[in-house]
């Protein structure tokens, strides 16, 4: 079974603060990670995913199978980084589709 | 294009109605699901297809009904709707080109779904 856990409901901070947003991750072959937001009166989106290793919008997130983790950071927050992130996982698409398990959600909140 | 059109956006009905939740996608994806966000508990996925003609269930499929019978259309019907069925229900779709691309999901606006 593969599991998602994002620890904290609600994360707030000033802006140009830190950002580091946790998931882990229960899953036993080979998963892929996903970012994606919820900006407030708009759609999910997609922010990003592990085997692409980009930024987006100043944001990274780096896997880390060791810890079975997959925490999203942005080094100096935005008001605009305000909305709700969900981090989600798919297994091993090689034997056929695999679908998304999200996590809970974790609202970030930027104060100015 | 249009991208995931869901309709209705709001919808109100009583224990024990049926409905319908409409889904279409313009982008040619095998791939589409309906997911439900509850507060606290996040997305969870009730049914999902891989191609017309062929659908599965999810993490909460009871009390919901899907077909596929063409790749651009994903309808959710509840059979007898219930108190526990209020939430927002999202349609998602996806390309299925292999391995990364198969839940890089487009998603629809919602539909806000209470049942009284």
């Amino acid at each position: 079974a593969q599991r998602v856990t994002q620890p904290e409901k609600l994360l707030s901070v000033f802006k140009g603060a830190p950002v580091e947003l946790k998931c882990n991750y229960s899953y036993s072959g080979s998963p892929e990670l996903f970012w994606y937001v919820q900006y407030s009166r708009q759609r999910l989106q997609l922010l990003l995913r592990h085997i692409s290793r980009e930024s987006i919008k100043g944001f990274t997130a780096d896997l880390n199978k060791g810890e079975t983790s997959f925490h999203l950071k942005k080094p100096f927050a935005q008001e605009e980084d305000s909305a709700m992130y969900y981090c989600a996982l798919s297994g091993d698409q090689n034997s056929g589709y695999s679908t998304l398990t999200f996590g809970k959600g974790t609202m970030l909140l930027v104060s100015p | 294009n249009a991208g995931v059109t869901q309709t209705p956006k709001f919808q109100v009905l009583k224990t024990g109605q049926s409905m319908t939740l409409q889904c279409a996608q313009d982008m040619n994806h095998e791939y589409m699901s309906w997911y439900r966000q509850d507060p606290g508990m996040g997305l969870r996925l009730i049914h999902y297809s891989v191609g017309a003609g062929i659908t599965d269930q999810g993490e909460v499929p009871n009390g919901y009904n899907v077909s596929r019978s063409t790749t651009e259309d994903f309808p959710l019907r509840l059979l007898s709707a219930a108190p526990s069925q209020t939430s927002v229900y999202f349609c998602a779709s996806s390309y299925g080109d292999g391995r990364s691309g198969a839940n890089v999901l487009t998603f629809g606006a919602g539909s806000r779904l209470t049942v009284l």
